[in-house]
């Protein structure tokens, strides 16, 4: 298994702009989550889906941030519009039930 | 609700030293821990979890972890420490029941001193 996909690896963009963020789990998994890494916060986890169906979303920011998984094997994460402070290392990661997460490489977001 | 605390923000041993990396936790049911390591620029890496059965957890790279139910620990420990340890140490918790969701505690960078 190739693991855990996210793509971009690594994103550039100017405030104001609409940032998608993708991820592919590992096949199999049920439980899928996104989660925000900086210095300042640590690990922050925005959303959890499990079977497909949003859990909870009490860590996303604001209405700017919206997740979607259409099926089992990808999920989005987009941003619009994107401001400097949302700048951060995004991962994704899935998991079995009661099993390990397992994380993907992360995209690193750096919004100008 | 569910949490995990790391005392220590970082940690130094010197390399073949022996290494404890701590972690307490509250939760509701029994616990489901788990240890990941995140090394500079890469995403985090399953390191070992306690589910059930022996009290001490073995996983890779040589690490351990002791599970304490009276003390609601999971400390991370490994006995000779290796300058390639160094690296970002979290701690995670699953309630047995209900939802999936995982708590990661805050993280603890451990620096090996060769």
């Amino acid at each position: 298994d190739a693991g855990v996909i996210q793509s971009p690896r690594h994103e550039v963009t100017e405030m104001g702009q609409e940032v998608t963020l993708r991820c592919k789990p590992i096949s199999g998994h049920n439980s899928l989550f996104w989660y925000r890494q900086t210095m300042m916060r640590g690990l922050e986890l925005l959303i959890y889906f499990n079977n497909n169906v949003p859990i909870d979303d009490s860590g996303m920011p604001e209405d700017r941030f919206s997740a979607k998984m259409p099926n089992a094997s990808f999920s989005t994460l987009k941003i619009q519009p994107s401001e400097p402070r949302d700048s951060a290392v995004y991962f994704c990661a899935s998991s079995s039930q009661n099993g390990p997460f397992f994380f993907g490489p992360g995209t690193r977001l750096l919004v100008l | 609700a569910q949490s995990v605390a790391q005392p220590e923000d970082q940690v130094n041993v010197a390399e073949g030293n022996p290494l404890t990396v701590k972690c307490t936790y509250s939760v509701s049911g029994n616990p489901y821990l788990f240890w990941y390591v995140q090394y500079p620029n890469r995403g985090l890496q399953f390191l070992l979890k306690y589910i059930t059965g022996d009290n001490l957890v073995k996983g890779s790279y040589g690490f351990e972890a002791e599970f304490n139910k009276s003390q609601t620990s999971f400390h991370l420990k490994k006995p000779s420490a290796l300058v390639s340890d160094s690296a970002l140490y979290f701690c995670a918790v699953r309630d047995s029941g209900g939802y999936q969701k995982v708590t990661f505690g805050t993280g603890t960078k451990l620096q090996v001193i060769p």
